[in-house]
């Protein structure tokens, strides 16, 4: 079965730097593109970028255009997400999820990341 | 970026109600219209992709309707596991978008 299990939760101190893990398993890792959402705490969803494992194409949201960087191992089927010059504002839980057939079908757990002081 | 708007934001309904929950899309979007339910702590989970596909493994009392830029989500005889947030989400271009979501509670 495919399973997407994300990398802990994690506390970052504002301007600083957090990369989180997606481990896949359960399908081929390089047919499908992988996407970020994340969800502040209490609000609704939000799409951040997405990646194709084979090739290594990304897009990214506007408004984290120059902060985000998605990458992948594609011998160890890992997806990851790295967000740089945190701010509150960026407090969230991130998801990964994959995209077959235009709809997001498999999900990680989520991981919480906080940005304090 | 494409907008969608849900309405209602929220609503309440009874166990066996018939509930339905429209999404609007700024634009035409052809049918790249999926619906996610998500509850408390949970990440969102698929149940309806292409405007109108159940997903594998979703009750049949879950249905989607709709093109271009007026979709739907309906929900017949409620039960206690389907109060939670629903939420739309088109794929027709990047970035991808979603509705603000729906809270479906008990009445």
């Amino acid at each position: 079965q495919v399973e997407l299990v994300q990398s802990e939760s994690d506390v970052k101190t504002p301007g600083s730097s957090v990369k989180v893990s997606c481990k896949t398993s359960g399908y081929t890792f390089t047919n499908y593109h992988m996407h970020w959402v994340r969800q502040a705490p209490g609000q609704g969803l939000e799409w951040l970028g997405r990646i194709h494992p084979n090739s290594g194409v990304t897009t990214y949201a506007h408004h984290v255009q120059g902060r985000l960087t998605l990458t992948r191992d594609t011998s160890r089927s890992v997806a990851y997400m790295e967000l740089s010059g945190l701010t509150s504002d960026d407090t969230a839980f991130y998801f990964c999820t994959t995209d077959r057939d235009w709809a997001l079908d498999y999900w990680g757990q989520g991981t919480l990341v906080t940005v304090s002081s | 970026d494409i907008l969608l708007t849900q309405s209602p934001s929220s609503l309440s309904a009874s166990v066996g109600d018939k509930v339905t929950i429209t999404c609007r899309a700024s634009q035409n979007i052809n049918i790249y219209l999926n619906w996610y339910q998500q509850k408390s702590g949970a990440a969102p989970q698929l149940l309806i992709y292409a405007a109108s596909r159940l997903q594998s493994g979703v009750s049949s009392r879950f249905s989607g309707g709709g093109s271009g830029t007026d979709f739907t989500l309906t929900i017949n005889n409620l039960q206690p596991e389907d109060f939670a947030i629903y939420y739309c989400q088109q794929s027709s271009t990047t970035p991808y978008t979603f509705g603000q979501g729906t809270r479906l509670g008990i009445k």
